[in-house]
C-alpha cells in the first residue's frame, strides 16, 4: 500500500466549476498535510497547507483534512484554465526525518474553457 | 513564501562528465535541504537529504558516490552528479523548510535544474 494515494486523472472540468482532489495517506501519525501545484516543466508550488481537521479556505482553494478516514482533500472554486496543472499532496509523516515529505504521485486537472 | 534557487536552470553535457547543481535559500537559513529528482510524468522522489555541516542521507536505491551532496553553509548545498550517463537526465529539485508563520515549517522548492546527458 502507498503511503500516499490521490487519483492520477486526468480531472476534467469546465471553466466555472468545482475541482475536487482527493488524497488518503496512511500512517495516522501524521501531522501536517500540504496540497502542492506544479505546472509542466517546473517545480512545485506550496499552495495550501492544513494542520487540524476540518476546512481552511484561502480564495479560491479550501482544503479538508478528516484525520479519522485519513483523508485530506482540496477544493477549487470557480475553475479557470490557469488552474490547470498537477496537483500534489503531501504529507509530514511521524516517523524517520522529522522534517521529510512524502508525496503522493500527483493528479493531473484539466479546466477546459 | 520563502525563496528557494538554484543554478543552473538547464545543463545539457556530455556522458562522463560531472555538473553540479546550487541551491540556495535566499531569504533564511536552511539547515536541511533535500533533493529530489523527477522523470517525465512521474511524481517527485526524494534522493537525499542534505544537513548543514554534517554528511547527507541518501534513500535507498541512490548511489552516495554518484551523487555528491555537500551543505557547507546555512543558505546553500550543492549536488553534484558526477561520471553522469544519459540515464541521469532528469529534472533536479532542491527544497528547503522555512518558518512561516506560528510554529510551523512549510516547504518550499526551488525552481529545478533539468539535466540532459549526451
Amino acid at each position: 500500500q502507498k503511503e500516499v494515494e490521490q487519483n492520477s486523472g486526468p480531472l476534467s472540468v469546465p471553466e466555472g466549476a468545482i475541482a475536487s482532489l482527493n488524497c488518503t495517506y496512511s500512517d495516522r501519525g501524521s501531522q501536517s498535510f500540504f496540497w502542492y501545484r506544479q505546472y509542466s516543466g517546473k517545480s512545485p508550488e506550496l499552495i495550501m497547507s492544513i494542520y487540524s481537521n476540518g476546512d481552511k479556505e484561502d480564495g479560491r482553494f479550501t482544503a479538508q483534512l478528516n484525520k479519522a478516514s485519513q483523508y485530506v482533500s482540496l477544493l477549487i472554486r470557480d475553475s479557470q484554465p490557469s488552474d490547470s496543472a498537477t496537483y500534489l499532496c503531501a504529507v509530514q509523516l511521524s516517523s524517520g526525518s522529522a522534517r521529510q515529505l512524502t508525496f503522493g504521485s500527483g493528479t493531473q486537472l484539466t479546466v477546459l474553457p | 513564501g520563502a525563496v528557494v534557487s538554484q543554478h543552473p536552470s538547464r545543463v545539457i553535457c556530455k556522458s562522463g562528465t560531472s555538473v553540479k547543481i546550487e541551491c540556495r535559500s535566499l531569504d533564511f537559513q536552511a539547515t536541511t535541504m533535500f533533493w529530489y529528482r523527477q522523470f517525465p510524468k512521474q511524481s517527485l522522489m526524494l534522493m537525499a537529504t542534505s544537513n548543514e555541516g554534517s554528511k547527507a542521507t541518501y534513500e535507498q536505491g541512490v548511489e552516495k558516490d554518484k551523487f555528491l551532496i555537500n551543505h557547507a553553509s546555512l543558505t546553500l548545498s550543492t549536488l553534484t552528479v558526477t561520471s553522469a550517463h544519459p540515464e541521469d537526465s532528469s529534472f533536479y529539485i532542491c527544497s528547503a523548510f522555512a518558518r512561516t508563520g506560528g510554529n510551523y515549517n512549510e516547504q518550499f522548492f526551488g525552481p529545478g535544474t533539468r539535466l540532459t546527458v549526451l
